[in-house]
């Protein structure tokens, strides 16, 4: 079963632009990439979600290539905010059963 | 609607005791998850649900671990007995479930249970 992989850690500075990319090599072709957030002590939290492309919305712009294998969440003029962990979430429905699993995610700290 | 909710948030026991952590998904939401999250482990899928019936288990580590889902609006994991291993944050998630498409993946997590066995 493959599975996603990402950085598993970047840093920044305050106003700068941020790409963080996954790789998805075996996404299944009904298969939305779903990237989440997390805050220390918090849950994950949805942050945006795409097919192809690119989508954007308040918070982040997502990036798809046409053969699907990677997807690139890009954070626009990072805030200190913005220091947390990031996941990208792909559902492989080739079994039939969906399991949502997370991997290690990257830990994204942005420095004043 | 507010939100996924869990209890307790922090539970403190010794080992050998029974714990048992709930989950309250959104109204409307016919799957609920339930993951464990360690530094060393990061966060792990441990079953999931469909409409009430347990789909995949295959996350759960051990027999001590079992979770219940009776209605549409509760679900429970429960472990027993607790071990110091199993120290850790225990999140459950919940979405309308679909095959794929729009809003598949879409998990609305709970703020956690943070467990510490000693």
């Amino acid at each position: 079963l493959a599975k996603t992989t990402q950085p598993i850690s970047m840093d920044s500075y305050e106003g700068q632009e941020v790409n963080i990319t996954c790789s998805h090599n075996n996404i299944a072709t009904n298969d939305y990439i779903t990237w989440y957030q997390q805050f220390p002590s918090q849950g994950p939290r949805f942050i945006i979600q795409g097919y192809k492309t690119k989508v954007t919305n308040e918070v982040a712009s997502l990036f798809i290539p046409a053969d699907r294998k990677s997807s690139t969440l890009s954070l626009p003029r990072v805030s200190l905010s913005d220091t947390a962990v990031y996941y990208c979430l792909v559902a492989y429905a080739g079994t039939g059963r969906r399991a949502l699993t997370f991997g290690s995610g990257t830990r994204l700290q942005v420095q004043p | 609607d507010a939100g996924v909710i869990q209890s307790p948030r922090h539970e403190v026991t010794e080992m050998g005791q029974e714990v048992t952590l709930r989950c309250k998904p959104i109204s409307g939401h016919n799957s609920l998850f339930w993951y464990r999250q360690t530094m060393m482990r990061g966060l792990e899928l441990l079953i999931y649900f469909n409409n009430n019936v347990p789909i995949d288990d295959s996350g759960m580590p051990e027999d001590r671990f079992s979770a219940k889902m009776p209605n549409a609006s509760f679900s429970t994991l429960k472990i027993q007995p607790s071990e110091p291993r199993d120290s850790a944050v225990y999140f459950c998630a919940s979405t309308r479930a679909a095959a794929s498409g729009p809003g598949a993946n879409v998990l609305t997590f709970g703020a956690g249970s943070r467990l510490t066995v000693l």
